[in-house]
């Protein structure tokens, strides 16, 4: 089975500038999730979706962070403008299903994004 | 105070020495108790799961929830130098639309051979 596909792997960009990233989650799975995580810091959730619909987005910073899940199955981050505290390791997860209990997610390698 | 405190370490064990990682937590509506292992520059992967207080246990891994404590433990016997990586302690709540996972920092893990 494929897991959490990620694109790009690594990312260097300077301020004010734009970036996106790329998940394609696993097959079937129909909860997707994006994390920020700071170096030293434990992974935090951006954004979840359930099929294309947004379940959570409360840590999303929405002033520069946009985030989609066309059809249901790949998902697209967007960072527009860049700061410097937005860098960080963005990890993608998904998950079979979305419910009261300990639904395992599966995740990505992430995007190590620099920005100057 | 944070919600999920981990002591981020780092630890440097010898091989074949038994390791006790911990977390605590402040919000008792936590049910579900979760250990993630990332190796660097890979995602973390689920290495055990408990939900509400006890005891788990899978190979050389063991995962202890107090709940009366608000403190949960993973437990590695026999470390290998394989086991080097960073562990992050994760929980959520149950029920509804309490999805979210809430993590740890995480705690760097080295077994020297």
């Amino acid at each position: 089975e494929a897991g959490v596909a990620q694109s790009p792997r690594y990312k260097i960009i300077e301020k004010r500038q734009s970036v996106a990233f790329w998940c394609n989650p696993i097959s079937g799975h129909a909860t997707l999730y994006w994390y920020q995580q700071i170096l030293g810091q434990g992974p935090k959730l951006l954004i979840q979706f359930q099929n294309n619909g947004v379940v959570d987005d409360s840590q999303l910073p929405k002033d520069r962070f946009s985030a989609e899940r066309l059809k249901g199955v790949d998902s697209t981050l967007k960072i527009q403008p860049a700061k410097l505290e937005d860098s960080a390791v963005y990890l993608c997860a998904s998950s079979l299903e979305s419910g009261g209990r300990a639904d395992t997610q599966y995740f990505g390698p992430g995007t190590r994004l620099t920005v100057l | 105070q944070k919600e999920v405190e981990q002591d981020p370490g780092p630890l440097s064990v010898p091989e074949g020495a038994i390791v006790s990682l911990n977390c605590t937590y402040s919000n008792s509506a936590f049910q579900y108790f979760m250990w993630y292992r990332q190796y660097s520059r890979k995602g973390p992967e689920l290495l055990m799961y408990t939900y509400s207080s006890g005891n788990k246990e899978d190979g050389r891994f063991t995962a202890q929830v107090d709940k009366s404590s608000k403190y949960i433990s993973l437990f590695i016997r026999d470390s290998q130098p394989s086991d080097s990586a960073t562990y992050l302690c994760a929980m959520k709540k149950s029920g509804g639309s309490n999805y979210k996972l809430t993590f740890g920092k995480g705690t760097l893990l080295t077994v020297n051979p």
